[in-house]
């Protein structure tokens, strides 16, 4: 069953760091590009940016406003991508989903997502 | 960067007919996916490329593009179809994927 797993949410202060995973099985991991997209309480998706395969490079991007505090890598040997932010705001709670990218740049499938609060 | 612009709610009758708009400058020049978010779950695609459907996804749910606005139509809806409804895009200037605002569908 092809399969993605956040973890890593949860309460953190604002100013701290916090990283957050996506395990993935059930798929060739390392032949697709994997987004992050978060989601405000009560607000809609947000794209917050992705990492390219190994075949395309590996190179992360991002959306404008998150570039600067967040950052994305993976690990294919073990079939995880990760999501570092840095400097966290309260705007940055939500919840974080991961996404699996296709070629025809939509995401066809997701994790159940991890909450993120950011309060002291 | 490419703004899509949504209906923030659309209500239908069970058995009716459902439209949703996504609004996009020449949207038709891009390709349109449309996801369905029902509450507290993670959101599932429902049509991608325009008018493609995945396994699994009742006949009932198409779609369309043209000029400046993509829609989401879904046929003889059910009380399982309320949910938030969202379009996105590829930005190739960018090279961002985009997300319009999400509307609320709600069965009468």
């Amino acid at each position: 069953e092809v399969q993605l797993v956040e973890s890593g949410g949860g309460l953190v202060q604002p100013g701290r760091s916090l990283r957050l995973s996506c395990a993935a099985s059930g798929f060739a991991f390392g032949d697709y590009r994997m987004s992050w997209v978060r989601q405000a309480p009560g607000k809609g998706l947000q794209w917050v940016g992705f990492i390219r395969s190994k075949m395309y490079g590996g190179a992360p991007d991002y959306a404008a406003s998150m570039r600067g505090r967040f950052s994305i890598s993976r690990e294919d040997s073990k079939n995880i991508a990760y999501l570092h932010m840095n400097s966290l705001e309260a705007e940055d709670t939500g919840v974080y989903y991961c996404a699996r990218d296709t070629a025809d740049d939509y995401m066809d499938v997701w994790g159940r997502g991890t909450p993120v609060t950011v309060s002291s | 960067s490419y703004v899509l612009t949504q209906p923030p709610s659309v209500s239908v009758a069970p058995g009716q007919t459902a439209s949703i708009t996504c609004g996009g400058d020449n949207i038709r020049s891009k390709s349109v996916h449309w996801y369905q978010q029902k509450a507290g779950q993670a959101p599932v695609v429902v049509v991608h490329d325009d008018s493609a459907r995945p396994s699994g996804i009742p006949e009932r749910f198409s779609g369309s593009n043209s000029g400046n606005t993509a829609t989401l139509t879904i046929s003889r809806v059910e009380a399982g179809d309320e949910a938030d409804y969202y379009c996105q895009v590829w930005d190739s200037s960018s090279e961002h994927a985009v997300f319009a605002g999400g509307t609320k569908l709600t069965v009468l």
